[in-house]
C-alpha cells in the first residue's frame, strides 16, 4: 500500500515550458487535492477534485490546469511555466472530501522555473 | 489571507523539554487539525479537535481549543530529536476546503 505517490520528485524548467505533475493514490479515496508550498507560507490550494469527474478551483489556480483521469489519478499541468511557479507541489487525498477528513499527502515535487 | 497563523515561527528546545506552539484563526471553525512535516516530506496528520471540544490527547500530544479566543495550542511533552519538524494547524469552516497556516519549525536538540 503505497498511499499517495507523485512524479517526478524534482524538475527544472525554463520559462515558457510546459509539464505535467502526476499523482496517484491507492486508498480508494474520493477526493484529491493539489497544493503548493512556498517558503514561510502554509500550503495553498491550487485545485481540488471532490469526486471522480469533478474539479474545482482553489485559492491560487491561475496558470494551472488539472485532470481527474480516474478515481486514482489527478494530474496538474503547467502550460507555460513562469518563475513565480517555482515551488514545492504536494498532492493529497481524503476519503470523502469533507474538510474534517484527514488528508494524506504525497512526498512532493520540487519545481524550479528558470 | 490565511486563516490559521502559528506562533512562534521557530522554536528550539532541548530533548526532554516540552514544546508548545500556538495557532490563531480569524473566523469561526468547525474543526481544527494539526499536521507535522518532516524535512523534504509531505504532511502527516496528527490530531483533529472539533469546535465543541476543549482538549484532546494523543500519546505525547495535547491539543487545546479556545473558540472564544479563536486559538489552539499543541503541546508535545518530553520532546525527542525525532520530533524535529514543522507543525501546521489547519482549519475548516465546512465544505471541502481546509486552510493551512504557515507553520512552526521545531528543532529539538539531542
Amino acid at each position: 500500500n503505497a498511499g499517495v505517490t507523485q512524479t517526478p520528485k524534482f524538475q527544472v524548467l525554463k520559462t515558457g515550458q510546459s509539464m505535467t505533475l502526476q499523482c496517484a493514490q491507492d486508498m480508494n479515496h474520493n477526493s484529491m487535492y493539489w497544493y503548493r508550498q512556498d517558503p514561510g507560507m502554509g500550503l495553498r490550494l491550487i485545485y481540488y477534485s471532490a469526486s471522480e469527474g469533478t474539479t474545482d478551483k482553489g485559492e491560487v489556480p491561475n496558470g494551472y490546469n488539472v485532470s481527474r483521469l480516474n478515481k486514482r489519478e489527478f494530474s496538474l499541468r503547467l502550460e507555460s511555466a513562469a518563475p513565480s511557479q517555482t515551488s514545492v507541489y504536494f498532492c493529497a487525498s481524503s476519503e470523502l472530501g469533507r474538510a474534517s477528513d484527514t488528508q494524506y499527502f504525497g512526498p512532493g515535487t520540487r519545481l524550479t522555473v528558470l | 489571507s490565511q486563516q490559521g497563523e502559528e506562533d512562534p515561527q521557530a522554536l528550539s528546545i532541548q530533548e526532554g523539554e516540552n514544546a508548545t506552539m500556538n495557532c490563531s484563526y480569524k473566523t469561526s471553525i468547525n474543526n481544527l487539525q494539526w499536521y507535522r512535516q518532516n524535512s523534504g516530506r509531505g504532511l502527516v496528520h496528527l490530531i483533529l479537535i472539533r469546535s465543541n471540544e476543549r482538549e484532546k490527547h494523543s500519546g505525547r500530544l495535547r491539543v487545546t481549543l479556545d473558540t472564544s479566543k479563536k486559538s489552539s495550542s499543541l503541546l508535545i511533552t518530553a520532546s525527542r530529536a525525532a520530533d524535529t519538524a514543522s507543525y501546521f494547524c489547519a482549519t475548516d469552516t465546512g465544505g471541502f476546503k481546509t486552510i493551512f497556516g504557515a507553520g512552526t519549525r521545531l528543532f529539538v536538540k539531542a
